[in-house]
């Protein structure tokens, strides 16, 4: 089945040392998204891709980077990991929508992320 | 700047009866998506219906249907026969027409089912 995969479902990572999310599709979207949700909250976009157009979000901290080295694989780097960023980290794809908006975002499972 | 608001924090329901979930939307676009989604506890995100903002005809998938009032923007979610595997977030979204790419979330309604 065409999915999106995030590894690993759980991380956990000491304060300030760098972590790597994963994230990788087989649905050959264009589009790819990183959101951050914190609990019983709605998830908060961080940045997208639109292919190799990087689109970061104007209140993400430049502690949060990614990467998307082909369509198929996205990364998302924490440079400094604090306390608050523990989080769940969401990927999803969807399809370039054009004019119409007409289609919905796939999700991954998430990244739990637990700092200590 | 588009907005959702869900308006309804947490609401309970009587298994086998109907449920609506309230989502209204600002937005000065005239060609946008709207989409609900669910999160179990176990954490993934569940595409459940959209809505286009052209369609003439209120979405409806399974059990699942939105009543869409377009003057007033409002796309509220309802659910018919509720069953216990129900009991979730819900989200509403807003994706912007002509090449928009972002999507909004409104803050969710925690729905719970009651046997």
């Amino acid at each position: 089945d065409a999915m999106v995969i995030q590894n690993p479902r759980y991380q956990v990572t000491q304060f300030g040392k760098p972590v790597t999310l994963s994230c990788s599709q087989t649905l050959n979207h264009n589009v790819m998204y990183w959101y951050q949700q914190k609990s019983s909250q709605a998830p908060k976009l961080l940045f997208h891709y639109y292919d190799k157009d990087f689109n970061n979000e104007a209140d993400t901290p430049d502690n949060f980077q990614s990467r998307r080295p082909n369509t198929s694989f996205c990364f998302l780097d924490i440079r400094s990991p604090g306390l608050g960023d523990a989080a769940m980290y969401l990927c999803a794809t969807s399809r370039d929508s054009g004019v119409s908006a007409a289609y919905e975002q796939y999700f991954g499972p998430g990244t739990r992320l637990t700092v200590t | 700047a588009q907005k959702i608001t869900q308006t309804q924090p947490g609401m309970f329901v009587q298994e086998k009866e109907a449920v609506t979930l309230d989502c209204t939307y600002d937005t000065s676009d005239q060609s946008y998506g709207l989409f609900w989604y669910k999160q179990p506890s176990s954490g993934e995100m569940i595409f459940l219906i959209y809505q286009g903002s052209y369609d003439e005809q209120n979405a409806t998938e399974g059990r699942y249907s939105l009543n869409f009032q377009k003057a007033r923007k409002s796309a509220n979610l309802v659910i018919s026969a509720s069953q216990l595997g129900d009991s979730a977030m819900y989200f509403c979204a807003m994706r912007e027409g002509n090449y928009g790419q972002n999507f909004v979330f409104g803050p969710g309604t925690r729905l719970s089912v009651l046997p």
